[in-house]
């Protein structure tokens, strides 16, 4: 156990549809971050949240939303899902822009 | 434009050998680098960072190398288990820099026995 928590380990969903990915950070960890891994890629960078607030923005579709609650959380909303979002999406926590990231083991997106 | 590239998708090694791993970036402004490894159904694991001040870091069997001037780092596992099969990604940021890690697509290690 990474210490990261992520809900729900698979989602199958329709095209068109919207769905919320939620990630509980390691405890203590401020910063959490989203990536995104489709077939044969590599882990693309979505977003980053520190505190709450939005840190920095990576590769992310403006059909993609996130936001951080005041207890750390963080949800990744996906909407008007395609069939090329179906990825594993993962988030990670870390304590400082110095530290490696820990990582959940991920949530699994497939469009139908 | 994959600013890091790993190029081999792949690498079979024998138990015992020496495993390594290579990593080409192309962001001269990356000077923080780590190795993460990946087993199936899980999330990737942090094994070893190396910060561009140095040119290796050496954790038990994992040693990283990193040339600036060849922008190449590459990680050596000595000797290698077969629980060492797994998918290692190389991964690099700005250090100190609010931006997510910059992953490569990563290398499938398999030892074989």
């Amino acid at each position: 156990d990474s210490g990261v928590t992520q809900t729900p380990k698979h989602l199958i969903t329709a095209t068109g549809q919207r769905v919320t990915l939620r990630c509980s950070p390691r405890s203590g960890d401020l910063s959490v971050y989203w990536y995104q891994q489709s077939l044969d890629q590599g882990l693309q960078f979505l977003i980053q949240y520190y505190n709450g607030e939005e840190r920095a923005k990576g590769n992310i579709l403006e059909r993609f939303s996130a936001q951080q609650f005041p207890d750390l959380h963080s949800e990744l909303n996906l909407s008007s899902l395609e069939l090329g979002d179906s990825a594993l999406y993962f988030c990670a926590s870390s304590g400082g822009p110095a530290e490696g990231y820990t990582f959940g083991s991920g949530t699994r997106l497939t469009v139908v | 434009d994959q600013q890091v590239k790993q190029n081999s998708p792949s690498l079979s090694v024998q138990e015992g050998r020496i495993s390594i791993l290579n990593c080409d970036y192309t962001n001269s402004m990356f000077d923080y680098f780590l190795w993460y490894k990946k087993y199936p159904a899980e999330g990737p694991t942090f094994l070893i960072s190396i910060s561009s001040i140095k040119d290796k870091n050496e954790d038990g069997r994992f040693t990283v190398f990193l040339n600036k001037s060849a922008k190449h780092l590459s990680l050596h596992i000595v000797p290698s288990q077969p629980g060492d099969s797994a998918v290692y990604f190389c991964a690099a940021k700005v250090g100190g820099g609010a931006d997510g890690l910059t992953f490569g697509k990563g290398t499938h290690l398999i030892i074989q026995p």
